[in-house]
């Protein structure tokens, strides 16, 4: 079955380490997207990538890092940087172009204590 | 600055009742809408989508939400509620790139 997966579905760490969320898509999209949910604020955009080997900060980028070396993965790294770390992660794919949508990963729960 | 401004955080309804949720949004361009929902436990899905063309659009599970430009909005409605669409539900828009903007999302409770 196509589609994203992201593993794992709920993640501890420690405060002061550094945690990589893995986002892995079989449906031959070029874009993906990372997204953080808080409870009262929807989602809201971290980093995006149109294409292999290139990434654009979203909105909220800060404490946060990318890589993009195959079009099927795009893994999430949260720093020690990253102030409130603890929230609920979702990763997107889509085709690149205007009128497409985005499909969405079942997301991590990460929980920094 | 781009937004998208969701006018109920929660909802609750008996089953049967019929369903409004309001969504505004502020973008400088033309603009693609989504509504997407949420079930306890599970993921993110796409319940519609207006890019063009007729601006009432019919989604998944008996939904449906109509463009007003004029308004900048894009409600969604369901003319009879059952329990299971009892979910959080979520507006967004996009505009390039595919970058969705969310609104604060909705937590919709149906009693049975």
């Amino acid at each position: 079955d196509g589609g994203i997966t992201q593993s794992p579905k709920y993640l501890f760490r420690k405060e002061g380490q550094n945690v990589t969320l893995s986002c892995e898509q079989n449906l031959n999209h070029d874009a993906m997207y990372w997204y953080r949910q808080d409870p009262g604020q929807g989602l809201r955009l971290i980093y995006y990538s149109q294409i292999v080997n290139d990434f654009q900060k979203g909105d909220i980028a800060e404490g946060y890092s990318v890589s993009r070396e195959k079009k099927e993965s795009f893994p999430l790294t949260v720093t020690s940087a990253q102030k409130n770390p603890t929230a609920f992660y979702l990763c997107a794919s889509s085709y690149p172009e205007r009128n497409t949508e985005a499909f969405f990963g079942q997301g991590t729960r990460l929980t920094v204590v | 600055a781009q937004s998208v401004s969701q006018h109920n955080h929660h909802v609750i309804l008996s089953e049967a009742a019929s369903l409004e949720l309001g969504c505004n949004y502020s973008y400088g361009g033309t603009v693609n809408l989504f509504w997407y929902v949420q079930y306890p436990g599970q993921h993110l899905q796409l319940l519609l989508k207006y890019f063009s063309g007729d601006p009432l659009v019919k989604g998944i599970k008996g939904f449906e939400a109509e463009f007003i430009k004029s308004k900048f909005s894009f409600n969604l409605r369901k003319p009879s509620v059952q329990w299971s669409d009892t979910a959080e539900y979520f507006c967004a828009i996009s505009g390039g790139y595919n970058k969705l903007i969310f609104g604060a999302g909705t937590r919709l409770a149906v009693h049975p």
